[in-house]
C-alpha cells in the first residue's frame, strides 16, 4: 500500500530565509506524488506533481520539489520564503484506485 | 478558470439529523471523491465515483453516508444520522478520467451538536 510520512508537524522560518518540508514516500511502483497547500480556512490548492516525468518538478509560487527514488523522498523546497506562504503543507500520493493519501501535514510559519 | 464548488460553506446541526453536503464538480469531469479532515487530523478519503455508481469507499463511509449525483451537475454527499464525530471538513474533488489530478472545492465545515 501507498502511504507518505512528512518528517515535521511544524516548520519555522524567517521571512526570506530557504524553505525545506520533508516528504517521505513509500509504494510498491514509481508513484505519483504531490504537494498541496491549506491556508488558513480555505481548501486544498495543487502546488506542483511529480509523474514519472523530470525529477525536479517546479510549481506554482516559487516551490519546486526533488523526487528521490532511492532515498523514496519527496521535498519541497523554496529559495526564500514570503509572509504569504504561511500554511499547511500535505504531501499527498495517489494510490492504484485513483484515490489520494494524505500525509499527516506541516505547518509552516514564516517570521517576519 | 473552472472550479470545484460546495454548499454550504458551513452547516451546523444537531446530532441525529440528517445533513447533505453539496458539490458542483468542474463539468467536463467524469470522476468524483469526497474526503474529509477531522479537526487537526490529516485529510482522509471516503469515497469515489464514477458512471452513477460508488467506485470505491473507505471503512469511514459506513451506512450512515451516501452519495448521489442527482442531475447532470451536482454532487453530494448525505449523512442519515449525524454523530458527533462526523464534525469535520468534507472537502469534494473531481478530476478527468484516467487523470492523476484531482481539483479540490473550498470545503464544507459540518458542525454536530
Amino acid at each position: 500500500a501507498q502511504s507518505v510520512t512528512q518528517l515535521d508537524s511544524h516548520v519555522s522560518v524567517s521571512e526570506g530565509t530557504p524553505v525545506l518540508l520533508r516528504c517521505n514516500y513509500s509504494s510498491s511502483y514509481s508513484p505519483s506524488l504531490f504537494w498541496y497547500v491549506q491556508h488558513p480556512n480555505k481548501g486544498l490548492q495543487l502546488l506542483l506533481k511529480y509523474t514519472s516525468a523530470a525529477t525536479l518538478v517546479k510549481g506554482i509560487n516559487g516551490f519546486e520539489a526533488e523526487f528521490k527514488k532511492s532515498e523514496t523522498s519527496f521535498h519541497l523546497t523554496k529559495p526564500s520564503a514570503h509572509m504569504s506562504d504561511a500554511a499547511e503543507y500535505f504531501c499527498v500520493v495517489l494510490d492504484s484506485s485513483y484515490k489520494l493519501i494524505f500525509g499527516s501535514g506541516t505547518r509552516l510559519l514564516v517570521r517576519p | 478558470e473552472p472550479e470545484v464548488t460546495q454548499t454550504p460553506s458551513h452547516q451546523v446541526t444537531q446530532m441525529g439529523q440528517e445533513v447533505i453536503l453539496r458539490c458542483v464538480p468542474i463539468s467536463n469531469h467524469l470522476y468524483f471523491y469526497w474526503y474529509r479532515q477531522i479537526l487537526g487530523q490529516k485529510v482522509e478519503f471516503l469515497v469515489s465515483f464514477y458512471n452513477n455508481e460508488i467506485s470505491e469507499k473507505s471503512e469511514i463511509f459506513d451506512d450512515q453516508f451516501s452519495v448521489e449525483r442527482p442531475d447532470g451537475s451536482n454532487f453530494t454527499l448525505k449523512i442519515r444520522s449525524t454523530k458527533l464525530e462526523d464534525s469535520a471538513m468534507y472537502f469534494c474533488a473531481s478530476s478527468e478520467p484516467f487523470s492523476n489530478e484531482q481539483f479540490f472545492g473550498p470545503g464544507t465545515r459540518l458542525t454536530v451538536l
